[in-house]
Protein backbone atom coordinates (compact mmCIF):
# COMPACT_ATOMS: atom_id res chain seq x y z
CA UNK A 1 0.00 0.00 0.00
CA UNK A 2 1.08 3.66 -0.79
CA UNK A 3 2.41 5.37 2.58
CA UNK A 4 0.76 8.72 2.46
CA UNK A 5 0.53 10.87 5.46
CA UNK A 6 -1.35 14.13 6.54
CA UNK A 7 -0.25 16.39 9.22
CA UNK A 8 -1.73 18.42 11.31
CA UNK A 9 -4.58 15.52 11.62
CA UNK A 10 -6.93 18.08 13.82
CA UNK A 11 -6.31 22.08 13.95
CA UNK A 12 -8.03 25.12 14.94
CA UNK A 13 -7.09 28.54 14.15
CA UNK A 14 -8.17 31.85 14.10
CA UNK A 15 -10.46 33.94 11.43
CA UNK A 16 -7.23 35.84 8.85
CA UNK A 17 -4.58 33.46 10.00
CA UNK A 18 -2.65 31.55 7.35
CA UNK A 19 -2.83 27.56 7.89
CA UNK A 20 -0.87 25.19 5.91
CA UNK A 21 -1.39 21.71 5.74
CA UNK A 22 0.95 18.83 4.34
CA UNK A 23 0.85 15.60 2.54
CA UNK A 24 3.09 13.59 2.57
CA UNK A 25 4.03 10.46 0.06
CA UNK A 26 6.10 7.67 1.01
CA UNK A 27 6.89 6.28 -2.74
CA UNK A 28 7.11 7.47 -6.23
CA UNK A 29 3.83 8.95 -7.61
CA UNK A 30 3.06 11.56 -9.48
CA UNK A 31 -0.48 12.60 -9.11
CA UNK A 32 -1.52 14.32 -5.83
CA UNK A 33 -4.52 15.77 -5.22
CA UNK A 34 -6.44 18.08 -2.12
CA UNK A 35 -9.73 17.70 -1.71
CA UNK A 36 -12.19 19.40 1.08
CA UNK A 37 -15.63 17.54 2.39
CA UNK A 38 -18.59 19.19 3.47
CA UNK A 39 -21.44 17.51 4.73
CA UNK A 40 -24.34 17.51 1.49
CA UNK A 41 -21.50 17.89 -0.95
CA UNK A 42 -19.37 15.10 -0.68
CA UNK A 43 -15.78 15.40 -1.67
CA UNK A 44 -14.68 18.53 -3.97
CA UNK A 45 -11.37 18.94 -5.57
CA UNK A 46 -9.33 22.15 -4.24
CA UNK A 47 -6.01 21.47 -6.35
CA UNK A 48 -3.77 19.00 -7.99
CA UNK A 49 -0.10 18.23 -8.29
CA UNK A 50 1.01 16.76 -11.98
CA UNK A 51 4.69 17.05 -11.18
CA UNK A 52 6.73 18.74 -8.91
CA UNK A 53 6.72 22.59 -9.74
CA UNK A 54 3.20 21.76 -11.49
CA UNK A 55 0.38 22.38 -9.98
CA UNK A 56 -3.75 23.41 -11.33
CA UNK A 57 -6.73 24.35 -9.76
CA UNK A 58 -10.17 22.53 -8.73
CA UNK A 59 -13.05 23.58 -8.55
CA UNK A 60 -13.14 24.90 -5.15
CA UNK A 61 -9.36 26.99 -5.38
CA UNK A 62 -10.25 30.40 -4.12
CA UNK A 63 -8.68 31.34 -0.90
CA UNK A 64 -6.21 28.40 -1.57
CA UNK A 65 -2.65 27.69 -2.85
CA UNK A 66 -0.74 24.62 -3.27
CA UNK A 67 2.96 24.05 -3.36
CA UNK A 68 4.88 20.82 -4.41
CA UNK A 69 9.10 21.42 -4.11
CA UNK A 70 9.58 17.58 -3.74
CA UNK A 71 7.96 14.84 -5.23
CA UNK A 72 6.70 13.37 -1.84
CA UNK A 73 4.95 16.63 -0.10
CA UNK A 74 2.29 18.22 -1.58
CA UNK A 75 1.52 21.36 0.81
CA UNK A 76 -2.10 23.03 0.81
CA UNK A 77 -2.04 26.78 2.45
CA UNK A 78 -5.23 28.97 3.61
CA UNK A 79 -3.20 32.43 2.71
CA UNK A 80 -6.12 33.78 5.55
CA UNK A 81 -8.48 31.42 6.86
CA UNK A 82 -12.30 32.01 7.20
CA UNK A 83 -15.07 30.12 8.89
CA UNK A 84 -15.85 28.69 5.28
CA UNK A 85 -13.26 26.82 4.96
CA UNK A 86 -13.86 25.05 8.17
CA UNK A 87 -13.70 21.19 6.66
CA UNK A 88 -12.28 18.04 6.43
CA UNK A 89 -9.21 18.31 4.16
CA UNK A 90 -8.28 14.75 2.10
CA UNK A 91 -4.64 14.77 0.27
CA UNK A 92 -4.92 11.52 -1.86
CA UNK A 93 -2.28 10.22 -4.39
CA UNK A 94 -3.10 8.20 -7.47
CA UNK A 95 -1.16 4.77 -7.44
CA UNK A 96 -2.19 3.77 -10.97
CA UNK A 97 -2.37 0.48 -11.61
CA UNK A 98 -5.28 -1.94 -12.79
CA UNK A 99 -8.20 0.48 -10.99
CA UNK A 100 -6.00 3.77 -11.61
CA UNK A 101 -6.57 3.93 -8.12
CA UNK A 102 -6.54 6.54 -5.44
CA UNK A 103 -5.10 5.93 -2.24
CA UNK A 104 -6.41 8.76 0.44
CA UNK A 105 -4.44 10.23 3.26
CA UNK A 106 -6.65 10.33 6.86
CA UNK A 107 -7.78 13.51 6.83
CA UNK A 108 -7.14 16.86 8.42
CA UNK A 109 -9.44 18.31 10.53
CA UNK A 110 -10.03 22.60 10.31
CA UNK A 111 -12.02 24.41 12.38
CA UNK A 112 -11.42 28.39 11.40
CA UNK A 113 -13.04 30.37 14.58
CA UNK B 1 -25.46 19.69 -13.44
CA UNK B 2 -24.62 17.14 -10.68
CA UNK B 3 -22.37 14.20 -12.36
CA UNK B 4 -22.63 12.08 -9.43
CA UNK B 5 -25.85 11.87 -7.93
CA UNK B 6 -26.81 9.73 -4.76
CA UNK B 7 -30.26 10.32 -4.09
CA UNK B 8 -30.60 8.30 -0.56
CA UNK B 9 -28.74 11.15 2.09
CA UNK B 10 -29.82 7.79 4.82
CA UNK B 11 -30.52 4.66 5.12
CA UNK B 12 -31.08 1.54 7.49
CA UNK B 13 -31.16 -1.99 7.09
CA UNK B 14 -31.48 -4.97 9.15
CA UNK B 15 -28.64 -7.26 9.58
CA UNK B 16 -27.49 -9.94 7.54
CA UNK B 17 -29.94 -8.22 5.05
CA UNK B 18 -28.98 -6.88 1.77
CA UNK B 19 -29.09 -3.60 0.39
CA UNK B 20 -28.55 -1.63 -2.10
CA UNK B 21 -27.37 2.23 -2.74
CA UNK B 22 -28.18 4.09 -5.53
CA UNK B 23 -26.04 6.09 -8.02
CA UNK B 24 -26.12 8.03 -11.04
CA UNK B 25 -23.52 9.48 -13.59
CA UNK B 26 -23.29 12.02 -15.99
CA UNK B 27 -20.58 12.17 -18.31
CA UNK B 28 -19.69 12.36 -22.39
CA UNK B 29 -16.80 10.70 -22.04
CA UNK B 30 -16.72 7.04 -23.04
CA UNK B 31 -13.74 6.08 -21.47
CA UNK B 32 -14.58 6.22 -17.34
CA UNK B 33 -14.19 4.68 -14.09
CA UNK B 34 -16.36 4.00 -11.07
CA UNK B 35 -15.56 3.68 -7.54
CA UNK B 36 -17.46 2.93 -4.34
CA UNK B 37 -15.94 4.45 -1.07
CA UNK B 38 -16.93 3.67 2.44
CA UNK B 39 -16.01 6.43 4.97
CA UNK B 40 -16.59 4.80 8.90
CA UNK B 41 -17.10 7.24 11.69
CA UNK B 42 -13.22 7.60 11.97
CA UNK B 43 -12.77 9.39 8.97
CA UNK B 44 -10.82 7.21 6.44
CA UNK B 45 -11.62 6.84 2.83
CA UNK B 46 -11.83 2.83 2.11
CA UNK B 47 -11.85 1.77 -0.80
CA UNK B 48 -14.41 -0.96 -2.01
CA UNK B 49 -14.87 -1.35 -5.73
CA UNK B 50 -14.38 -0.01 -8.92
CA UNK B 51 -16.18 -0.65 -12.56
CA UNK B 52 -14.90 0.26 -15.89
CA UNK B 53 -17.15 1.45 -18.41
CA UNK B 54 -15.39 -1.00 -20.98
CA UNK B 55 -16.07 -3.80 -18.12
CA UNK B 56 -18.42 -6.33 -19.53
CA UNK B 57 -19.10 -7.76 -16.21
CA UNK B 58 -20.58 -6.59 -13.23
CA UNK B 59 -17.64 -5.89 -10.45
CA UNK B 60 -17.78 -7.86 -7.35
CA UNK B 61 -15.53 -7.86 -4.30
CA UNK B 62 -16.95 -10.56 -1.60
CA UNK B 63 -20.04 -8.95 0.01
CA UNK B 64 -20.16 -5.85 -2.59
CA UNK B 65 -21.09 -6.19 -6.08
CA UNK B 66 -21.92 -3.34 -8.51
CA UNK B 67 -25.11 -3.10 -10.66
CA UNK B 68 -23.75 -1.47 -13.38
CA UNK B 69 -26.35 -0.37 -15.95
CA UNK B 70 -24.35 1.87 -18.62
CA UNK B 71 -27.41 2.42 -20.97
CA UNK B 72 -29.04 4.05 -17.48
CA UNK B 73 -25.79 5.24 -16.40
CA UNK B 74 -26.15 4.07 -12.52
CA UNK B 75 -23.81 1.92 -11.03
CA UNK B 76 -25.55 1.33 -7.73
CA UNK B 77 -23.60 -0.52 -4.84
CA UNK B 78 -25.09 -3.76 -3.36
CA UNK B 79 -23.81 -5.04 -0.01
CA UNK B 80 -24.98 -8.60 0.69
CA UNK B 81 -25.83 -9.67 4.20
CA UNK B 82 -25.10 -6.68 6.07
CA UNK B 83 -23.14 -6.45 9.38
CA UNK B 84 -22.75 -4.05 11.90
CA UNK B 85 -19.19 -3.15 10.76
CA UNK B 86 -21.17 -1.86 7.40
CA UNK B 87 -22.52 0.87 9.04
CA UNK B 88 -20.72 4.17 7.48
CA UNK B 89 -21.17 7.00 4.67
CA UNK B 90 -20.59 5.92 1.22
CA UNK B 91 -19.63 7.64 -1.51
CA UNK B 92 -19.91 7.05 -5.29
CA UNK B 93 -17.26 8.17 -7.79
CA UNK B 94 -16.24 8.84 -11.27
CA UNK B 95 -12.97 8.91 -13.00
CA UNK B 96 -13.38 10.56 -15.90
CA UNK B 97 -11.22 13.00 -18.58
CA UNK B 98 -8.15 14.21 -17.82
CA UNK B 99 -6.63 17.23 -16.04
CA UNK B 100 -4.08 19.15 -16.87
CA UNK B 101 -0.69 17.12 -16.75
CA UNK B 102 -2.70 13.90 -17.43
CA UNK B 103 -4.17 12.99 -14.57
CA UNK B 104 -7.65 12.22 -13.89
CA UNK B 105 -10.19 14.10 -11.94
CA UNK B 106 -12.31 12.09 -9.14
CA UNK B 107 -15.67 13.22 -8.93
CA UNK B 108 -17.47 12.44 -5.68
CA UNK B 109 -21.40 12.08 -4.96
CA UNK B 110 -22.69 13.76 -1.41
CA UNK B 111 -22.50 9.87 0.14
CA UNK B 112 -25.36 7.69 1.69
CA UNK B 113 -25.17 7.32 5.33
CA UNK B 114 -25.70 3.58 5.75
CA UNK B 115 -26.82 2.08 9.83
CA UNK B 116 -27.02 -1.63 10.06
CA UNK B 117 -29.38 -2.47 12.71
CA UNK B 118 -29.58 -5.77 14.96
Amino acid sequence: DAGITQSPRHKVTETGTPVTLRCHQTENHRYMYWYRQDPGHGLRLIHYSYGVKDTDKGEVSDGYSVSRSKTEDFLLTLESATSSQTSVYFCAIATGGRYYGYTFGSGTRLTVV
Amino acid sequence: AQKITQTQPGMFVQEKEAVTLDCTYDTSDPSYGLFWYKQPSSGEMIFLIYQGSYDQQNATEGRYSLNFQKARKSANLVISASQLGDSAMYFCAMREKKLTGGGNKLTFGTGTQLKVEL
